[in-house]
């Protein structure tokens, strides 16, 4: 089967660098995903890594070492606005290329 | 319009009703999803579908039924609804790159009494 790990709450205050980060199982590695989820709102996809190492897209960053089935999502110049919950995903080919979910990690960012 | 369009957006209902959720996607992509989420256990697949003649189980397909109506139709039905059924639901639809980008429908509150 697949099962991913990520902290449940992070806190941080505006400006800063915070990163989170997640380790997965599964048999059938394809890649790993990274997706926003605002309160009320749905998932919207951030970024996504198949390679190892960093992926920058302006503030946000995501790496992943496939030797160490780890991966992290890095937030830059943190706004208000980034607080949400973010949710680390693996796309598995066991079964068709399918997307299977970590439980999210609540991200708080105080002024 | 949304790309991807889900009704009802809340439900209220009672044990041992059938439910239909029903999910309508513009992007003209092949592969669609249902996921289910609850707090602290993120979101779960329950089933999912790569073409109009294709559909395959998920983590957690007990007590769900889908019927995959065209290639922009994806329904989702709880043939019995109990109570730990009671979650918000998402429709997905993805593109075929190497990503497998999700796009996901703004979610059907379901909740039985």
């Amino acid at each position: 089967g697949q099962s991913l790990e990520q902290p449940s709450e992070v806190t941080a205050v505006e400006g800063a660098i915070v990163q989170i980060n997640c380790t997965y199982q599964t048999s059938g590695f394809y890649g790993l995903s990274w997706y926003q989820q605002h309160d009320g709102g749905a998932p919207t996809f951030l970024s996504y890594n198949a390679l190892d190492g960093l992926e920058e897209t302006g503030r946000f960053s995501s790496f992943l070492s496939r030797s160490d089935s780890y991966g992290y999502l890095l937030l830059q110049e943190l706004q208000m606005k980034d607080s949400a919950s973010y949710f680390c995903a693996v796309r598995d080919n066991t079964g068709g290329f399918k997307t299977i979910f970590g439980a999210g990690t609540r991200l708080f960012v105080k002024a | 319009d949304a790309d991807v369009t889900q009704t009802p957006r809340n439900r209220i209902t009672k044990t041992g009703k059938r439910i239909m959720l029903e999910c309508s996607q513009t992007k003209g992509h092949d592969r669609m999803y249902w996921y289910r989420q609850d707090p602290g256990l993120g979101l779960r697949l329950i089933y999912y579908s790569f073409d109009v003649k294709d559909i395959n189980k998920g983590e957690i397909s007990d007590g769900y039924s889908v019927s995959r109506q065209a290639q922009a139709k994806f329904s989702l039905s709880l043939e019995s609804a109990i109570p730990n059924q009671t979650a918000l639901y998402f429709c997905a639809t993805s593109d075929q790159s190497g990503a497998n980008v999700l796009t996901f429908g703004a979610g059907s509150r379901l909740t039985v009494l």
